[in-house]
C-alpha cells in the first residue's frame, strides 16, 4: 500500500526554525517526485516546490524560493520542508504530495 | 508562471443534478491537467489526471475533458459524497483557486 506519512504538528515561536518530514512507502521512492503544497486556514491550495528524490534536483514556485528549503534523504525514503525563520504568516497546513497520493498533513502554527 | 482561473467560484445544485466545472489556463498547458477533490478536513484527492484519465477509485460520473487552455470536470450526476471544493493543478505544479460544490 502506497503511502505518505507526514511528521506531527508544529507549535513555534517567530524567528525559530522548523523541518516537517514525510515518509514515503509500499513504492520506489526514487521514481516519483514529491512535491509540498500549503494550505492556509480557509484558503485554497498552493504548490510550493517540489523534489526528485532519486538526485535531489528541486524546482521551486517563484513564490515561495528563498523561503523554503526542499530536500530528501533516499536511504531513508523521507522527504523534507525546512524553514530557516518562520514568520506567522507560515501558518498553515503542509501537504506533501505524490501527487496521486497525499500525506496526511502537517498543521504548523507560528506564533508569539 | 501559468495562471488558472477556475469557475464558477461556487456552484449550488441539488443531488441527481448535473455539475460542469470550468478551469481556463493563462498558456497552454496540452493535456497536463489535473482535478483534486478535498473535504472539510481531509487532504485533496486525486480525482482526473491527465486532463481526461479517472483517478483509481473515482466513479465513472466523473470525466474531464479538454486541452491547451480551456478544460471542464462534469458529474453527471451528484451524489451526496461529491460536494466538497474541487481544484485544478497543471503540470503537478500552480492550482486553480478553487470552485466550491454546495447543496443548493
Amino acid at each position: 500500500e502506497v503511502q505518505l506519512v507526514q511528521s506531527g504538528a508544529e507549535v513555534k515561536k517567530p524567528g525559530e526554525s522548523l523541518r516537517i518530514s514525510c515518509k514515503g512507502s509500499g513504492y520506489s521512492f526514487t521514481s516519483y517526485w514529491i512535491s509540498w503544497v500549503r494550505q492556509m486556514p480557509g484558503k485554497g491550495l498552493e504548490w510550493m516546490g517540489r523534489i526528485d528524490p532519486s538526485d535531489s534536483y528541486t524546482n521551486y514556485s517563484p513564490s515561495f524560493q528563498g523561503h523554503v528549503t526542499i530536500s530528501a534523504d533516499k536511504s531513508i525514503t523521507t522527504a523534507y520542508l525546512q524553514w530557516s525563520s518562520l514568520k506567522a504568516s507560515d501558518t498553515a497546513m503542509y501537504y506533501c504530495a505524490r501527487p496521486d497520493y497525499w500525506g496526511q498533513g502537517t498543521l504548523v502554527t507560528v506564533s508569539s | 508562471e501559468i495562471v488558472l482561473t477556475q469557475s464558477p467560484a461556487t456552484l449550488s445544485l441539488s443531488p441527481g443534478e448535473r455539475a460542469t466545472l470550468s478551469c481556463r489556463a493563462s498558456q497552454s498547458v496540452s493535456s497536463y491537467l489535473a482535478w483534486y477533490q478535498q473535504k472539510p478536513g481531509q487532504a485533496p484527492r486525486l480525482v482526473i489526471y491527465d486532463a481526461s484519465n479517472r483517478a483509481t477509485g473515482i466513479p465513472a460520473r466523473f470525466s474531464g475533458s479538454g486541452s491547451g487552455t480551456d478544460f471542464t470536470l462534469t458529474i453527471s450526476s451528484l451524489e451526496p459524497e461529491d460536494f466538497a471544493v474541487y481544484y485544478c493543478q497543471q503540470r503537478s505544479e500552480t492550482f486553480g483557486q478553487g470552485t466550491k460544490l454546495e447543496i443548493k
